[in-house]
């Protein structure tokens, strides 16, 4: 069984369009991430989520959304996509908030045409 | 801000040593972890030092310093599997890991 999960794997779409990324953890975590990670393999926290109450948000543009309708789901949303939006995008998920041990998923390469 | 430096790249061959250097400055300290990922795939959690000193893990130690902050990871028996990028992430606060921007690391025969 596959500990975090995300859906799609690739995503292609032109700008202006909105769409949306989807994950899951079955480890019975309370926290959980979102990471993007640019051509460079810079990575860089997003948003995160403790028992689905949003407790960090970076500078992150308003298209961006993230949506958590139980703790062992954390969705982004994405509108009016850019060019620049293009990376991969990692859903990740810890026991606590506090924890140093972060479970990633496999990651969602979307590309912006 | 946050700033972890870390080399862009090692080299090295099968069976032998290498030591990847993380140095960081940041505004709030608990701890210096390491992740794996290679291409294509996603990070893995490696180690991770709160305190100063040598963490074992078979093949993989990782070191810190805090009065220096600075940390590295130590990888022996290199072996081709581990051609991958390696990251320094410090957890800065309640819920945030801050990324170093990765070292690549290529095993050659």
């Amino acid at each position: 069984d596959t500990a975090v999960s995300q859906t799609p794997k690739y995503l292609v779409t032109q700008m202006g369009n909105d769409k949306s990324i989807k994950c899951e953890q079955n480890l019975g975590h309370d926290t959980m991430y979102w990471y993007k990670q640019d051509s460079k393999k810079f990575l860089k926290i997003m948003f995160s989520y403790n028992n689905k109450e949003l407790i960090i948000n970076e500078t992150v543009p308003n298209r961006f959304s993230p949506k958590s309708p139980d703790k062992a789901h954390l969705n982004l949303h994405i509108n009016s996509l850019e060019l620049g939006d293009s990376a991969v995008y990692f859903c990740a998920s810890s026991q606590t908030a506090s924890s140093y041990e972060q479970y990633f998923g496999p990651g969602t390469r979307l590309t912006v045409t | 801000g946050q700033s972890l430096e870390q080399p862009s790249e090692v080299t090295a061959v099968e069976g032998a040593i290498v030591q990847i250097n993380c140095t960081y400055q940041t505004s709030g300290f608990y701890g210096l972890s390491w992740y794996q990922q290679h291409d294509g795939g996603a990070p893995t959690f490696l180690s991770y030092n709160a305190l100063d000193g040598l963490e074992e893990t078979g093949r993989f130690s990782s070191f810190l310093s805090r009065s220096d902050s600075y940390g590295y990871l130590l990888l022996q028996e290199l072996q081709m599997k581990d051609s991958a990028s390696y990251f320094c992430a410090v957890l800065t606060g309640y819920s945030t890991l801050t990324f170093g921007k990765g070292t690549m690391l290529l095993v050659s025969p």
